[in-house]
């Protein structure tokens, strides 16, 4: 298995509050990505990762702010949580990028937005 | 424009039973990769296969198999002998040069019953 973390692992968070959650990983992968995962709907990339310090949007990153001060770690922030946030948030890691690598998923972290 | 149709929303099969999980992806490009993602009921997403665009080579792996065709944009999953613990929901997913997300289906959800 991928050594990928994400903490907290569940989260009850009220609207208008401001919600951090963090991806760790101990591959030394250069690649990180953030999803949300929600019925109906599959998994929509909200924001990625090609480096330290280097992020870039995905297709639903309205909202979603992110970080990377450090290779093994990715922060994704709400900055002001709407109830349309609640999702399952999964992180995951690729060493060299899309299309040819695999991306390899972390446990998730279940966020609810009340 | 990228696209994955999962037609099957929800199968359920007896054990023992084969069952056939259907993909068909939308891409101009012509190199691609293709890749399916097994969430049991526990929630994380594991990796099954990849596969890409200029190895139409079926290919087995225990209980599972793939049949990739190019000439109908189809990647779709046999399982043979199915068994209780694949209940789970199954995701195919597209990835394409330029582009670092990976483009899900919606999923299929099996159900497989004693």
């Amino acid at each position: 298995d991928a050594g990928i973390t994400q903490s907290p692992r569940h989260k009850v968070t009220e609207t208008g509050t401001p919600v951090t959650l963090r991806c760790h990983q101990t591959e030394n992968h250069r690649y990180m990505y953030w999803y949300r995962q929600d019925p109906g709907h599959g998994l929509r990339l909200i924001h990625y990762s090609y480096g330290v310090k280097d992020t870039d949007k995905g297709e639903v990153s309205d909202g979603y702010s992110v970080s990377r001060s450090k290779t093994e770690d990715f922060l994704l922030t709400l900055e002001s949580a709407t109830s349309s946030q609640t999702s399952v948030y999964f992180c995951a890691i690729s060493p060299r990028g899309a299309p040819t690598d695999t991306q390899y998923f972390g446990p998730g972290t279940r966020l609810t937005v009340l | 424009a990228q696209k994955v149709t999962q037609a099957q929303t929800e199968i359920s099969v007896v054990e023992k039973e084969d069952v056939t999980l259907d993909c068909v992806y939308e891409t101009r490009d012509t190199t691609y990769y293709l890749f399916w993602y097994k969430q049991p009921p526990s929630g994380e997403l594991v990796f099954l296969i990849r596969r890409n665009s200029f190895d139409e080579q079926n290919e087995i792996s225990g209980r599972y198999s793939w049949n990739f065709q190019k000439s109908t944009s189809s990647f779709n999953f046999t399982i043979t002998a199915s068994q209780v613990v694949d209940s789970a929901v199954y995701f195919c997913a597209l990835s394409q040069g330029g582009s670092e997300k990976l483009v899900f289906g919606k999923g299929t959800k099996l159900t497989v019953n004693p």
